[in-house]
């Protein structure tokens, strides 16, 4: 069975500093990598999506790259931001078209 | 910009009571999916649907949930009877069908609190 794995479990960051988020994952057969954000008691929104034969994604102050052969994917934020306080998940897609999630990324930037 | 819709968006009940969600996904999508999130776990896959039939319900406690997705738009999830451990987050995403390449789009969620 699939296991997904993120480090670190929380993080706490100063308004402004560059942070990467990781994200490893044990069986290399992936259709796609999401990265997601939660806020607290609330649902998911889907950050960046990222296909098995792509390295990378980018979207506004976010970029999420992909290693599918280590098992590897790392969420870049760039400048944050305290709007940026969150859980955040990644999950990968199988064959079976199911998401496993890793247990996710509590960040707080700090004002 | 079309949304998945739950309600209600938290429900209270006691053990031993039936307790209902339910799930209007983004107008056109084939696919369904109910997933159940513990605090402080990621979300994990309860049931799946492709239109109206279920494609993998092999997580869902079947002596006392289910789910039915009947003319394949709107779905419904039950639990009875209702146990202290399914207190959760019980999320809905759909996709536009079912594939390996296909984005799920999640809605709020229903907190479940059950005493």
């Amino acid at each position: 069975k699939q296991e997904v794995t993120q480090i670190p479990a929380a993080l706490s960051v100063p308004e402004g500093e560059n942070l990467v988020l990781n994200c490893s994952f044990t069986d290399s057969a992936i259709y796609n990598l999401q990265w997601f954000r939660q806020d607290p008691g609330k649902g998911l929104t889907s950050l960046l999506l990222i296909q098995s034969s792509q390295r990378e994604q980018t979207s506004g102050r976010l970029n999420a790259s992909l290693d599918k052969s280590s098992g590897r994917s790392t969420l870049y934020i760039a400048a944050s931001q305290p709007g940026d306080s969150a859980t955040y998940l990644c999950a990968v897609q199988t064959g079976a078209n199911n998401l496993f999630f890793g247990t996710g990324t509590r960040l707080t930037v700090i004002p | 910009e079309a949304e998945v819709a739950q309600s209600p968006r938290y429900k209270i009940t006691e053990k031993s009571q039936a307790v209902a969600f339910w799930c209007d996904p983004i107008s056109g999508h084939a696919t369904l999916y109910w997933y159940r999130q513990i605090l402080g776990q990621g979300p994990e896959l309860l049931v799946q649907f492709q239109d109206e039939s279920v494609v993998d319900d092999s997580q869902l406690p079947k002596d006392r949930f289910s789910a039915e997705r009947l003319k394949g738009v709107d779905s419904t999830l039950k639990i009875q009877p209702a146990e202290l451990g399914d207190s959760a987050m019980y999320l809905c995403a759909s996709s536009p069908r079912r594939g390996a390449y296909n984005e799920q789009f999640f809605g709020p969620g229903t907190r479940l609190t059950v005493l």
